[in-house]
């Protein structure tokens, strides 16, 4: 079935450096890719997404990287900083149809001051 | 903020219960999903209204049950309460032929 695989389920790194956050999906029809930040208590906000036919996108310190032949794709966050503590879900959508978005298990980052 | 709002905020209930949530989509969104979150996951997608018909369902039984109204907001129904299903509620709004879903900031059901 439609699965999406969400890769480290912890990360703790040094404010300032970088953080890597990888996913992997079993849907070929798959063509939407956003990621959620969702902080404690709160609802998933919206950081970034990308379509099928793009590879790479990038938002000030957020990026994000796709590879449909791997079926995968990839958070990157620059310049980490302390506010960037939070937990960060990918998601997968056929985009057509019915609009659901299959979930990774999530990534909680951590941030060290 | 997204314009996505939810009630209650909190709920108590005890097993055999039954529940129902509300969600009011964004002006003009016609497009409303339901996801249940467990604490440490993924939210999990249990189904999707568009104009008021149901548009796509997941692996829920159907004692999950839904409405959207002429105004696009939503109701989420759950029957016959068991224990698992206490997680955090979601509903996500979006445009028909955009992909961005705008979630609410949920609803929390705890079961006794």
């Amino acid at each position: 079935g439609e699965n999406v695989e969400q890769h480290p389920s912890t990360l703790s790194v040094q404010e300032g450096d970088s953080a890597v956050i990888k996913c992997t999906y079993s849907d070929s029809a798959s063509n939407y890719f956003p990621w959620y930040k969702q902080e404690l208590g709160k609802r998933p906000q919206l950081i970034i997404d990308i379509r099928s036919n793009v590879g790479e996108k990038k938002d000030q310190r957020i990026a994000v990287t796709l590879n449909k032949t791997a079926k995968h794709f990839s958070l990157h966050i620059t310049e980490t900083q302390p506010e960037d503590s939070a937990v960060y879900f990918c998601a997968a959508s056929r985009g057509s149809g019915t609009y659901k978005y299959i979930f990774g298990t999530g990534t909680r980052l951590k941030v060290l001051a | 903020e997204t314009g996505v709002t939810q009630s209650p905020t909190h709920l108590i209930k005890t097993r055999g219960q039954q529940v129902t949530l509300r969600c009011s989509s964004q002006s003009g969104h016609n497009t409303v999903s339901w996801y249940q979150q467990a604490l440490g996951q993924g939210p999990q997608f249990i189904f999707q209204y568009y104009r008021e018909e149901e548009n796509g369902r997941g692996n829920f039984p159907p004692r999950f049950s839904g409405l959207q109204f002429p105004n696009y907001s939503s109701e989420l129904n759950v029957n016959a309460l068991e224990l698992d299903d206490s997680a955090l509620y979601l509903c996500a709004s979006q445009k028909s032929s955009y992909n961005e879903q705008f979630f609410g900031p949920g609803t929390r059901l705890t079961v006794l």
